[in-house]
């Protein structure tokens, strides 16, 4: 009865790669996020879903790429793989946009 | 913009102790405040929420913090740590119609037994 779930919890690749993170919430909520925490824990937003819609897109390269098939799922895609993206990546949701924010257990990508 | 800042980059204390974590924002409107919880290899937990009336307001597991709009302030506060409140916290924001949750960089709190 995980509330919003991740998918893998590790993640292990070389550069250049392509790879994708899965995120699932069931709690009925309308948004959803993406966020990077890098190695001195710092979060930082990088997109934000509110039905489907991209409302936030940050900073990030174009080699990201968020997916959301309908409003329980935000799937995350990267392309070519570097070793800056070595982080632990978030996944969360909340009811609407100003609500609180429930996180998944996050996906450490280590790049080698 | 908005923006978060957290004083103090690590605090230790001992069992028992009072704590204090400072959290100022910049921000000319209306804002939400959080505070978040991030035990050692966990995800983030919501410790408690400032959204408007009572400014001071209480969380889960003794953790309380006062909004100051004067001082665009929102510090955490308990009286008496516990080992288990070892973690990182996080103040965070959102304000503008984007509704954009900015954290601040993280207060890490060793409890030492």
């Amino acid at each position: 009865d995980t509330a919003v779930s991740q998918t893998p919890k590790y993640l292990v690749t070389q550069m250049g790669n392509d790879k994708s993170i899965k995120c699932e919430q069931n709690l009925g909520h309308d948004t959803m996020y993406w966020y990077k925490q890098d190695s001195k824990k710092f979060l930082k937003i990088m997109f934000s879903y509110n039905n489907k819609e991209l409302i936030i897109n940050e900073t990030v390269p174009n080699r990201f790429s968020p997916k959301s098939p309908d409003k329980a799922h935000l799937n995350l895609h990267i392309n070519s793989l570097e070793l800056g993206d070595s982080a632990v990546y978030f996944c969360a949701s909340s009811a609407t946009g100003d609500q609180p924010q429930h996180f998944g257990d996050g996906t450490r990508l280590s790049i080698l | 913009a908005q923006s978060v800042s957290q004083h103090n980059h690590h605090v230790i204390l001992s069992e028992a102790a009072s704590l204090e974590l400072g959290c100022n924002y910049s921000y000319g409107g209306t804002v939400n405040l959080f505070w978040y919880v991030q035990y050692p290899g966990q995800h983030l937990q919501l410790l408690l929420k400032y959204f408007s009336g009572d400014p001071l307001v209480k969380g889960i597991k003794g953790f309380e913090a006062e909004f100051i709009k004067s001082k665009f302030s929102f510090n955490l506060r308990k009286p008496s740590v516990q080992w288990s409140d070892t973690a990182e916290y996080f103040c965070a924001v959102t304000g503008g119609s984007n509704y954009k949750l900015t954290f601040g960089k993280g207060t890490l709190l060793t409890v030492n037994p």
